[in-house]
């Protein structure tokens, strides 16, 4: 079955530091792959995504993540965290054969602490 | 330039009542896909709507759960006979779809947040 992980429910990071969420991926075929945060009773705001070409993908708020075929992992990254990054984040695939359907990821939730 | 409007945003009812959920996509979007949360899960694909066509509906419930996009006016998710485990907050999104790309962002609103008393 396709499925997307992400293996941390909670991150912890202090303002400044780098951040890391991990999430991977499980599918048979060729996958994109995006990243969504999603703040209190709010909707998603995309993020990025990768399609094909250049493995590091830059998107918005100074978010990046990196495609890793070999270890079939998406990890977001950014290189100082905000205060204003706490939020729940949201790992998706859309697999090419099957159009639309995002499968998502469980979630993990970002705290940065002052 | 508005984004996705979904309405309303919060809808309560009764056991037994019939819950109607409306989704406006961005101006020039002419796909539209229904998603819900369900308290402590993740967000589950229900299915997804180009104008007048259920393209994928594989993530519906058997029973009660219907949806449409007519050639005019909102896609309107509808839930017949709620019952307390369809309390969840359901979200559309929506994308434009161009010349059969695959790729395209969806494009997510505020959503819905139903509770069933």
């Amino acid at each position: 079955a396709q499925s997307v992980a992400q293996p941390e429910d909670q991150v912890n990071v202090a303002e400044g530091n780098p951040l890391t969420v991990k999430c991977t991926y499980s599918v048979s075929g060729n996958p994109y792959l995006f990243w969504y945060v999603q703040y209190p009773n709010r909707g998603l705001q995309f993020l990025l995504k990768y399609i094909t070409g250049d493995n590091l993908v830059k998107g918005s708020y100074g978010f990046e993540a990196e495609f890793n075929k070999s270890q079939t992992s998406f990890h977001l990254k950014k290189p100082s965290a905000l205060v204003s990054d706490s939020a729940l984040y949201f790992c998706a695939v859309i697999l090419r054969a099957q159009g639309g359907k995002l499968i998502f990821g469980q979630g993990t939730e970002l705290s940065v602490k002052p | 330039n508005a984004g996705v409007m979904q309405n309303p945003r919060h809808l309560v009812r009764r056991r037994g009542q019939e819950a109607r959920l409306r989704c406006s996509p961005m101006k020039g979007h002419s796909h539209v896909y229904w998603y819900r949360q369900l308290p402590e899960e993740g967000l589950k694909f229900m299915v997804y709507l180009q104008k007048e066509n259920i393209i994928d509906e594989s993530g519906m419930p058997k029973e009660r759960f219907s949806a449409e996009f007519p050639k005019e006016g909102p896609s309107i998710l509808r839930i017949q006979q709620v019952v307390r485990g369809d309390s969840a907050a359901y979200f559309c999104a929506s994308s434009p779809r161009l010349a059969g790309d695959r790729t395209d962002t969806q494009y997510f609103g505020p959503g819905t947040r139903l509770t069933v008393l």
